[in-house]
Parts: C-alpha cells; sequence; structure tokens
C-alpha cells in the first residue's frame, strides 16, 4: 500500500470509447503525475498538477485529457484512443514546487490499458 | 534535460548470490531514489537517499549516494526469487528524473 491508489487496474476499450482513469493519494502530497509506461521503454511523464494547476505537458496527444479537481484526486480522460496507446498508466504524487532535496516520489499501481 | 543511465540493463543470478547495479548522471542530484517495479505493478520505493556519500540499508538491500553526486548503487545481498523485478533509480530535479531500468532474474 503505496498511499496511491488507482482505478480501474485493467481497461480495454474500444478506439471510439470514451473511458477515465481516476487516482487518488492519502500522502497529503499537493502535486500528481500522470505517466505512460509502454514495454521495454523508460517512463514517459505525461502531465503533472502542482496545488492543483496543471504545471507541464509534455505534447501529449489531445485524445488524453487530464483533470484535477483537488489535491487528492485525479483523472486522465480517454478518447478515441489508439492502438499504440496501449500501456500501463502510472498515476504518482510528492510534495509540490519543484522537486529538490529530500522530495520523494510514490506510484499507484497502475492503470493496464489496452486499445482494441 | 538531466539524464540517468543505469547499468547493467539486465543481469540472471542464482539464487544466494549477491547484486550489484548502479545508476550515473550528467548532472548533480541533491537526492537518490531506489524503486522495484514486479510486472504490471507501479515502482515501489526501496531507498531514499538525501545526503552525499549516505549509506542506507532496508534488509538485504544496501545503497548509497555517491560522493560526486552524479552516481548511486544499489546492492541485493543473498538474492531469493521475489527479488525479481525490474529496479529503478531515480532523482528529482525540475522534474523526477528516472534511469532506464535493470531487469533482475533470479533463478532458483
Amino acid at each position: 500500500e503505496t498511499g496511491v491508489t488507482q482505478t480501474p487496474r485493467h481497461l480495454v476499450m474500444g478506439m471510439t470509447n470514451k473511458k477515465s482513469l481516476k487516482c487518488e493519494q492519502h500522502l497529503g502530497h499537493n502535486a500528481m503525475y500522470w505517466y505512460k509506461q509502454s514495454a521495454k521503454k523508460p517512463l514517459e511523464l505525461m502531465f503533472v498538477y502542482s496545488l492543483e494547476e496543471r504545471v507541464e505537458n509534455n505534447s501529449v496527444p489531445s485524445r488524453f485529457s487530464p483533470e484535477c479537481p483537488n489535491s487528492s484526486h485525479l483523472f486522465l480522460h480517454l478518447h478515441t484512443l489508439q492502438p499504440e496507446d496501449s500501456a500501463l498508466y502510472l498515476c504518482a504524487s510528492s510534495h509540490p514546487g519543484s522537486p529538490g532535496a529530500g522530495n520523494t516520489i510514490y506510484f499507484g499501481e497502475g492503470s493496464w490499458l489496452t486499445v482494441v | 534535460g538531466q539524464q540517468l543511465n543505469q547499468s547493467p540493463q539486465s543481469m540472471f543470478i542464482q539464487e544466494g548470490e549477491d547484486v550489484s547495479m548502479n545508476c550515473t548522471s550528467s548532472s548533480i542530484f541533491n537526492t537518490w531514489l531506489w524503486y522495484k517495479q514486479d510486472p504490471g505493478e507501479g515502482p515501489v520505493l526501496l531507498i531514499a537517499l538525501y545526503k552525499a556519500g549516505e549509506l542506507t540499508s532496508n534488509g538485504r538491500l544496501t545503497a548509497q549516494f555517491g560522493i560526486t553526486r552524479k552516481d548511486s548503487f544499489l546492492n541485493i545481498s543473498a538474492s531469493i526469487p521475489s527479488d525479481v523485478g525490474i529496479y529503478f533509480c531515480a532523482g528529482p530535479g525540475n522534474q523526477f528524473y528516472f534511469g532506464t531500468g535493470t531487469s533482475l532474474t533470479v533463478i532458483p
């Protein structure tokens, strides 16, 4: 139990579907992240929210839409995805601001997404 | 941006053997983090290092923060089958930077 909970753990969706991934953290952090992890590739940062404001969007396609309603919850809305979007999507949280000495990032268990 | 180079990329060892892996950076870090990721799961924090030269243990795991602040080492002693997984190093800068991972296979 890392204090970061993701649902669903597994999701299969068609290319015309709309679905959402949910993340909740119980660590009192104010920064939350979405990462994409594809097979045999490094972690790819998708979105960063600090104090509920988006501070980083690493040129992610618009078919991925994040939402951060408060400091404990983060969503990733998915629509018209492509098969190459199939991957493990990881949510994480940390203390806010620029990560510095003493800061640590904690991950959820991940949501396995398969686009068919 | 900062890059973390992790080696080796993969290891196949016999149960009971010791394991050593390292991570190097092109820039200085003030914190080094080591994670383990089981198949289909998220990375779990193993050890956090906050001071150059620091040596920290967590059970059979020992990690060191290099004195130059550009590297870190993770050692696993007397490996067991459940040590199987991918080990990542990470360091915080403007964002969190991650190594490419070391895949560990333990042969019973």
